[in-house]
């Protein structure tokens, strides 16, 4: 089945730094890639997602990226700000009735 | 429109009781996936139900069930509960039948220690 590995487990910028999060995924069928954050309390919620037609998708100050042939995807968010920390999931799934796997998050602190 | 409802929030056990969760899905959605997160672990799907029917099911043991009513509310249930329990559970809804269409929904979740 799908197993996706996430890094940092941690990582701390300044304010108005960039922040980046990387995955990799293991099953080529793979085509359905989502963010999730999850603030202190809450649900995860989605952020960003992207399919595998599709090599970047951004939506104002966060972007994600996907290469498929090396079977990774990256989460990208610029001029981080405080409300940005939180803990980060990436999700892989292939077609068909396959539920969402994720990563095991990545807890991000920004520093005013 | 209101969200995700997940009760209890927060439930203390002794091992080898059992406990129910109980989560209430968006209106109008069909699908509701549970999710165990812990600290090591992060996020493992449990299993997913749709139109009562369970679709799919994670790497638990049989002490983890769940089930669906009519009106789409789901729960379930730990059985013989161990202390490797303790965990936060997840529901999240969709209105998709398969999770890899759309957005899932979470709750808050229900904060189980087992001691």
């Amino acid at each position: 089945g799908e197993n996706v590995e996430q890094h940092p487990s941690t990582l701390s910028v300044q304010e108005g730094d960039s922040a980046v999060i990387k995955c990799t995924y293991s099953d080529s069928a793979s085509n359905y890639f989502p963010w999730y954050k999850q603030e202190l309390g809450k649900g995860p919620q989605l952020i960003i997602d992207i399919r595998s037609n599709v090599g970047e998708k951004k939506d104002q100050r966060i972007a994600v990226t996907l290469n498929k042939t090396a079977k990774h995807f990256s989460l990208h968010i610029t001029e981080t700000q405080p409300e940005d920390s939180a803990v980060y999931f990436c999700a892989a799934s292939s077609v068909g009735n396959t539920p969402l796997v994720f990563g095991k998050g990545t807890r991000l602190s920004v520093i005013a | 429109k209101a969200g995700v409802t997940q009760t209890p929030r927060y439930l203390i056990k002794t091992r080898g009781q059992q406990v129910t969760l109980s989560c209430s899905p968006i209106s109008g959605h069909r699908s509701v996936s549970w999710y165990q997160q812990t600290p090591g672990q992060g996020l493992q799907f449990l299993f997913e139900y749709f139109s009562e029917t369970q679709r799919n099911k994670g790497n638990f043991p049989g002490r983890f069930s769940g089930r669906q009513f009519s009106n789409s509310r789901s729960e379930m249930n730990v059985s013989t509960l161990e202390l490797g329990d303790s965990a936060l559970y997840l529901c999240a809804s969709s209105s998709y039948r398969v999770t890899n269409t759309g957005e899932l929904f979470f709750g808050e979740g229900s904060r189980l220690t087992v001691l």
